[in-house]
């Protein structure tokens, strides 16, 4: 199962709207809605920040928004703030029964 | 509120075997089902196996089919991974996590991990 393709990095100023793109085929990311995201900090465990494709866990910052075109899956931050700044982790349920992570991309905020 | 304890990571010689634990409170346990996922040094997540709620089946990635099991005791609220014929690159740290449903989709809380690192 290859993982998933997400941009190596993205930045933003604070108060900008910066979007993460995640790429897969039919057999994952465009064959099903169990699409999530997580936000983890260097050294801390992975959060989840939206589960299938575009739903807010209670307590995560309507900043945080998912949607999704075909096989690919997208997770925008707006009005970006310096807290904001971690590594961010697409993933995807498969037509196999498995999991596949995308490779993760690191946002910074200027 | 959900808490994920894991335990039992260390440093094995390449080709030894090791087991991993993961002590759940806070919800209940035996009607989620349990991921492992893995990060080796410095990299990204890695999807590891997943269990169902019961045990009755189990799903793995391609780099440790036939080498790794995942198993729960749902009577100890405690999900495993019995990790055999180690190699160097699967050094990382071990994640378990609760998946929100009863079958697979895609987790929802994280443990803090526990670090295995496999070398001579």
């Amino acid at each position: 199962q290859s993982a998933l393709t997400q941009p190596a990095s993205v930045s933003g100023s604070p108060g900008q709207s910066i979007t993460i793109s995640c790429t897969g085929t039919t057999s994952d990311v465009g064959g099903y809605n169990y699409v999530s995201w997580y936000q983890q900090h260097p050294g801390k465990a992975p959060k989840l920040m939206i589960f299938e494709v575009s739903d807010r866990p209670s307590g995560v910052s309507n900043r945080f928004s998912g949607s999704k075109s075909g096989n690919t899956a997208s997770l925008t931050i707006s009005g970006l703030q310096a807290e904001d700044e971690a590594d961010y982790y697409c993933t995807s349920y498969t037509v196999s029964g498995t999991l596949v992570f995308g490779g993760g991309t690191k946002v910074t905020v200027l | 509120q959900v808490h994920l304890v894991e335990s039992g990571g260390g440093v094995v010689q390449p080709g030894r075997s090791l087991r991993v634990s993961c002590a759940a409170s806070g919800f209940t346990f035996s009607r989620h089902a349990m991921h492992w996922v893995r990060q080796a040094p410095g990299k990204g997540l890695e999807w590891v196996a997943v269990t169902l709620y019961d045990g009755s089946d189990e799903y793995y990635a391609d780099s440790v089919k036939g080498r790794f099991t995942i198993s729960r005791d749902n009577s100890k609220n405690t999900l495993y991974l019995q990790m055999n014929s180690l190699r160097a690159e699967d050094t990382a740290v071990y994640f378990c996590a609760r998946d929100p449903w009863e079958l697979p989709s895609v987790p929802d809380y994280w443990g803090q991990g526990t670090l295995v690192t496999v070398s001579s």
